[in-house]
């Protein structure tokens, strides 16, 4: 069976300043890979997914992941944080079309000015 | 529709009391699952449609939780004699395959919020 583990429930950085949201998996067979972000009181919003392209995944809002098996994670980035980027990101693993999706415990990131 | 439409989107229920959610998923879609979200966590699968039958319902916490799609479009779930822990946002999602190109994964509902008192 598929999981995903996310390092930090809590992630603070400045505004301006590189973030990093971690994300490893553990599937028996080629993953895809997709972060989501949640806004207090609302849905979840797909921020990118990896589906056996490029590694490199390009995605809304500036962020981006990369897909890496040797290491089974799938970190999320951007160059430079800003206010509105305050949210819960999610990681989460699916086998493919006809599987369910299973997620992480969230990470809940905090932009300081 | 456009996207998927979850219905109510809040919902408070005494304790003891039936409740039903619906989800009305992406014109199309073939594929429908539900998720639970309890506070201060990630939602967890509940069940998965593929046209009307149950794929999958390894997820269902009990037998209070039922779930039909009965013309392979809207699904309802059913929840019993429903109790404090029940307290959670729903979330639906509906998938497809397409007919060239990649997966475009999972599109998901705004959720219904279900408050038990």
């Amino acid at each position: 069976a598929q999981s995903v583990t996310q390092l930090g429930s809590h992630v603070s950085v400045s505004e301006g300043a590189l973030v990093l949201l971690r994300c490893n998996y553990s599937s028996s067979v080629p993953p895809y890979l997709f972060w989501y972000v949640q806004y207090p009181n609302q849905g979840l919003q797909l921020l990118l997914k990896y589906t056996s392209a490029a590694t490199l995944v390009k995605g809304i809002n500036g962020f981006e992941a990369e897909f890496k098996k040797s290491e089974t994670s799938f970190h999320l980035t951007k160059p430079s944080a800003h206010m509105s980027d305050a949210a819960e990101y999610f990681c989460a693993v699916s086998l493919g079309y006809g599987n369910k999706l299973v997620f992480g415990a969230g990470t809940i990131l905090r932009v300081k000015s | 529709g456009a996207g998927v439409s979850q219905t109510p989107s809040n919902k408070v229920t005494e304790k003891g009391k039936y409740v039903e959610l619906r989800c009305d998923p992406i014109s199309g879609h073939t594929a429908l699952y539900w998720y639970r979200q309890s506070l201060g966590q990630g939602p967890e699968f509940l069940i998965y449609f593929q046209g009307t039958g149950a794929a999958d319902d390894s997820g269902l916490p009990n037998d209070r939780f039922f779930a039909v799609r009965p013309e392979g479009s809207v699904s309802t779930l059913k929840i019993q004699r429903t109790e404090r822990g029940d307290s959670a946002v729903y979330l639906c999602a509906s998938s497809s395959l397409p007919l060239t190109g990649s997966w475009n994964g999972y599109t998901f509902g705004s959720g219904t919020r279900l408050t038990v008192v």
